[in-house]
């Protein structure tokens, strides 16, 4: 079963639009939620991150908003470029166990020139 | 620059056949873990460890077993290789421990192809 639940599988976009990722979680212990970006032949590697104090983090054209009360958030890839072409993958880390990470499914985004 | 490196990128075995996947950080991380990677399942935790010697068991641990003898390498072995341990394998690494509520970000590296036929 897993813990955090992660939409869409994959994903197109045209160049200068708008990507938006999708994750969800229930256990209330979580307290950290990174998101990572692993290019074709390359290990995954940390994008961004926020903590549920904050409703939205903003890194270039990467935006994570957090939504407490319903347990949701999501990444947004504004202007997206074909070299944001990846797989990303949200994540989270509870109180009891902060070492460890609990990853979605995966997202392909595919970006067209 | 932290480098993770794992021994092979792509590997055959024979079903039945003991594998040993290797994998080695150079920024002498307490904590190292080993995931399989699955299309539309994402990256599912087999075991991590945080010191030498010491290991737990992730979410996925059935047909597994690790070795941390040193702090900069961590071993994944599958005692008896079976067609549905074919899969992406990666191998990561970390600080131990929490600063400022903040986790430490985990440094992955390229992953090994195995293939079980």
């Amino acid at each position: 079963q897993q813990q955090v639940k992660q939409s869409p599988q994959s994903l197109i976009v045209q160049k200068g639009g708008i990507s938006i990722i999708n994750c969800a979680y229930e256990n209330t212990a979580f307290d950290y939620f990174p998101w990572y970006q692993q290019f074709p032949g390359k290990g995954p590697a940390l994008l961004i991150a926020i903590r549920p104090d904050v409703s939205e983090k903003k890194e270039g054209r990467f935006t994570i908003s957090f939504n407490k009360s319903a347990k949701q958030f999501s990444l947004h890839i504004m202007d997206s470029q074909p070299g944001d072409s990846a797989t990303y993958f949200c994540a989270a880390s509870d109180i009891y166990n902060f070492n460890k990470f609990y990853f979605g499914s995966g997202t392909k985004l595919n970006v067209k020139p | 620059d932290v480098k993770v490196t794992q021994s092979s990128r792509y590997l055959v075995k024979r079903t039945g056949e003991k594998v040993f996947l290797e994998c080695v950080q150079d920024m002498d991380h307490e904590n190292m873990f080993w995931y399989r990677q699955d299309p539309g399942l994402g990256l599912r935790l087999i075991y991590f460890s945080y010191d030498v010697k010491m290991k737990e068991k992730g979410d996925i641990p059935e047909g597994y077993s690790v070795s941390r003898e040193k702090k900069e390498r961590f071993s994944l072995i599958l005692e008896s290789a079976s067609t549905n341990q074919t899969s992406m394998y990666l191998c990561a690494s970390s600080l131990f421990g929490a600063r400022q509520g903040k986790r430490y970000e985990q440094y992955f590296g390229p992953g090994t192809r195995l293939t079980v036929t």
